[in-house]
Formats: C-alpha cells, structure tokens, sequence
C-alpha cells in the first residue's frame, strides 16, 4: 500500500482481556517497529523487527506483551490481561532500510487503546 | 535524566513569526538527526534529517544541528496557522537500529 496501515484505530477493552493490534508496513520496507506514545511521555520503543526477526524487543514492558511478524510484512501486537496502564496510542512504523537513517521512518495513524 | 530533553511547550505565536524549536540530548554517539511533526490524531511525519553539524535548510524549515553542544534546533519562518502541531525530535546512533524521540513540543500558530 501506499502508506503505513494500522487496524484497529480506536480500541476499548476490558481490564484483563487479550487485545491484538495489527500494522501493515509498506511493501519493501524490510524494517518495522512498534513504539507507543503516552500523554506527555513522548514516543516509547517497544520493539524492532527485520524480516521476521526481532534482535531488539529491548522496549517491551512485561512479559504480557508479544509480537510477530509474518512474511517479512504484517505484523502484530498482543498485549495479554491488559492493565489500565496499558492505554495509550501504539504506533507502528517501517522503514526501507536497517536504521531508518537514510529516509526515516513512514508512521501508521496508531490504535488508540483505552483499557476501562 | 532521559537522552533526549525537549521542551514540551505549549508555545504560541502569532501568524508569520519565525518560530525556534529544540532539543538537547546526551549520548554522544547519536550522529543522525530528524524532525517529526505530528497532528493530532496522526501519526508522525518526517520534515529534516541531517547528520551533520550546521544547518539544512527546505523551504520554511531549517533543520541545525551543533554536536559539540548536543544541541539541535528547528527553524520555522513565515509560521503558518497548517504548522500548529506537535514537533518531535529524533536521533539515533550509527549502526543503531531505533529512533529515540523527544517528547514533542506542542505548537499553535495564530491568526
């Protein structure tokens, strides 16, 4: 596609309910990440995806939050027993190359979670 | 203290201004530099990147970095009221392979 895609874009759940986010990165962009973003708190690395692997998943807060990538495209998020702290907006981003240095990262619109 | 310190604002200014945006950051081994902006309900969007000290300019925008002060700035001139957003920093380390962001700085220009 022509752009960074996230499904869904606004998500309410049930405190201690399994939630699954979904990015579709643009096609050829071999690097993808998973940040989120909190009020205040600015953007937060979660994790980091080349092809299908993650040598760096350095950002993920528990062990209640997963993610994979499939086919060196989508890739999704799961956040397992959500806790109220788990609300913010997850942002998705892919890059064409390993250090988004040369063109920087092309972001999704982000699913804004709201843990109730 | 985090890496990246930005000031997040709100800053107003009125229509035409030039507007100065910045960041200080700590780990020196950061050596590529960008500029995101993000509107509200949006994903952030690429304006500059730079890896070098000095200044790039594009159109309004110029982008300065000074790496011996670890210092970076953003330069907007003729503000606009479309340039009312959210501005974050970003920098990563050669051979890194993630952005570290500022927090943002939140902006409005007025009629």
């Amino acid at each position: 596609g022509a752009g960074v895609s996230q499904s869904p874009s606004n998500k309410v759940t049930e405190k201690g309910k399994d939630v699954e986010l979904r990015c579709d990165p643009i096609s050829g962009h071999t690097a993808l990440y998973w940040y989120r973003q909190s009020l205040g708190q600015g953007l937060e690395f979660l994790i980091y995806f080349q092809g299908n692997s993650a040598p760096d998943k350095s950002g993920l807060p528990s062990d209640r939050f997963s993610a994979e990538r499939t086919g060196g495209s989508v890739s999704t998020l799961t956040i397992q027993r959500t806790q109220q702290e788990d609300s913010a907006v997850y942002l998705c981003a892919s890059s064409l190359d390993r250090w988004g240095s040369t063109y920087g990262y092309t972001f999704g619109s982000g699913t804004r979670l709201t843990v109730v | 203290q985090k890496e990246v310190e930005q000031d997040p604002g709100p800053l107003s200014v009125p229509e035409g201004a030039i507007v100065s945006l910045n960041c200080t950051y700590s780990n020196s081994a950061f050596q590529y530099f960008m500029w995101y902006r993000q509107y509200s309900r949006k994903g952030p969007e690429l304006l500059m990147y730079t890896y070098s000290s000095g200044n790039k300019e594009d159109g309004r925008f110029t982008a300065q970095v000074d790496k011996s002060s670890k210092y970076i700035s953003l330069f907007i001139r003729d503000s606009q009221p479309s340039d009312s957003a959210t501005y974050l920093c970003a920098m990563i380390a050669g051979g890194g392979n993630k952005l570290t962001f500022g927090t943002g700085t939140q902006l409005k220009v007025e009629l």
